[in-house]
């Protein structure tokens, strides 16, 4: 069954360092998502992308946050200048208006995560 | 239920009972519901979902109820496996928001043999 991937499982950074978390989304999904979950709490929405751009992005996505899909196959986060408070497991998801398991018109797959420690 | 930061509401089970878990929200302009399981290491995996102009939904081994007047979701999981040990979230679609999904506390289920 097609899955979408996140690479690394695990990052460790210093605060201030700029920081990448890859995303392969499932390869014929059109919408892509991050979402982040501080330990113990909710996930939380970032940011969603589509046709090659930014479609929502929530108040935590400021301008240290960008993504970009340099090619067909990944998607990417980047944090520019980490804080303390980024801490936390990054997912990514992907969906296609072609899902046939949910009413919702985009089910959204997830990923297992990054796991971003800032210290 | 609500999570307060690492204090998440725990639902202990046996093995082969039914589990209950619920949800409450807000915003009366949702337009779907999602039930989410999270395993350990894991990102959320979507379990069954509901429109807002249903009462339930049956999936295999689970039934979700919604009702609006008291803005409460439950995911109904029976016969409930070893497997089932995880965190399950409920989350909410606004379609005149976008398709983010917006994620309410989780429950931890921790079944025992």
């Amino acid at each position: 069954e097609p899955e979408v991937t996140q690479t690394p499982s695990h990052q460790v950074t210093q605060m201030g360092q700029e920081v990448i978390l890859r995303c392969v989304p499932i390869s014929n999904h059109l919408y892509f998502y991050w979402y982040r979950q501080i330990l113990g709490q909710k996930v939380e929405f970032l940011v969603s992308f589509y046709n090659n751009e930014i479609s929502e992005k929530s108040e935590i996505f400021d301008d240290q946050f960008s993504v970009e899909r340099p090619d067909g196959s990944n998607f990417t986060l980047k944090i520019r200048s980490t804080k303390l408070e980024d801490s936390a497991m990054y997912f990514c998801a992907s969906s296609s208006p072609t899902s046939g398991r949910s009413f919702i018109d985009n089910e959204q797959f997830f990923g297992p995560g990054t796991r971003l420690t800032v210290l | 239920g609500e999570s307060v930061g690492l204090h998440l509401p725990t639902l202990s089970v046996q093995e082969g009972d039914n589990s209950i878990i619920n949800c409450a929200y807000s915003n009366s302009a949702s337009d779907y519901f999602i039930w989410y399981k999270q395993e350990s290491g894991k990102g959320p995996q979507f379990i069954i979902d509901i429109r807002s102009n249903m009462d339930k939904r049956q999936g295999q081994r689970v039934t979700v109820l919604l009702n609006k007047t008291v803005k409460h979701l439950s995911l109904q999981i029976a016969a409930t496996q070893p497997g089932d040990s995880a965190v399950y979230f409920c989350a909410e679609i606004i379609e005149a928001a976008g398709n983010k999904l917006t994620f309410g506390g989780g429950t931890r289920v921790l079944v025992k043999p």
